[in-house]
């Protein structure tokens, strides 16, 4: 079975634009979390998309968005990039059951400038 | 938003050493307790899930014991190897919150 799939794993952007994240989970799987992760910083929790719909979300300001497709896979957009957004954004998936194993990605290393 | 906290923040271990770490977490509405192993440049790796207090988990050389009512977990590495060497995170979720709530980890290296 593939894991989980991130595109891309680069991306270097500079203040006030946006950027769209991709997130294929593995196979099957409905649930897709999102984190970011900055230096000094744990896995921070941005939003959970179950079934095409937000069902958690963490404390990030509204630039922060994200949705999900039918087939389970899932973007984030951060529009009006500054440059605290520079960070390693991981997506997970899982089943969507409660408590179930989260399934990492290789995660996108965002750089704004 | 949970308070979960993960000490030592770092730690180096002899290789063949034995170690472990802790993972404190509000004891609270608890429901369950990831344990991860995140290695640089991969992705972070499950290790454990654990719900029940007094749960005890193996795998190989690592092990976690869980204590839900102090809101505490241990974890243990036996005879540690050079391929140990990662930042080992916890993450408690609550009932009614299931989003995973990450400590900042433990990072652990192995000297040869």
């Amino acid at each position: 079975k593939a894991g989980v799939t991130q595109t891309p794993r680069y991306l270097i952007k500079t203040r006030g634009q946006q950027v769209t994240l991709s997130c294929s989970p593995i196979s099957g799987h409905r649930s897709v979390s999102w984190y970011q992760q900055t230096p000094g910083q744990g896995l921070q929790f941005l939003f959970e998309y179950f079934s095409e719909t937000q069902r958690n979300k963490g404390n990030f300001p509204g630039r922060f968005s994200g949705r999900q497709f039918s087939n389970s896979r899932s973007e984030m957009n951060v529009s009006t990039l500054e440059l605290g957004d520079s960070a390693l954004y991981l997506c997970a998936s899982n089943s969507g059951r409660k408590a179930d194993t989260q399934y990492f990605g290789p995660g996108t290393r965002l750089t704004v400038l | 938003i949970l308070n979960v906290e993960q000490s030592p923040q770092s730690l180096h271990v002899q290789e063949g050493d034995s170690t472990n770490f802790t993972c404190s977490f509000p004891s609270s509405n608890f429901y369950a307790l990831h344990w991860y192993r995140w290695e640089t440049a991969k992705s972070p790796e499950a290790l454990f899930v654990m719900t029940l207090n007094g749960d005890e988990k193996k795998k190989g050389r690592i092990s976690a014991t869980l204590n839900t009512k102090e809101g505490y977990s241990y974890l243990y590495i036996k005879g540690s190897q050079p391929e140990d060497s990662a930042t080992y995170l916890c993450a408690p979720t609550n009932f009614g919150n299931e989003k995973l709530t990450f400590g900042t980890g433990t990072r652990l290296t192995i000297i040869p």
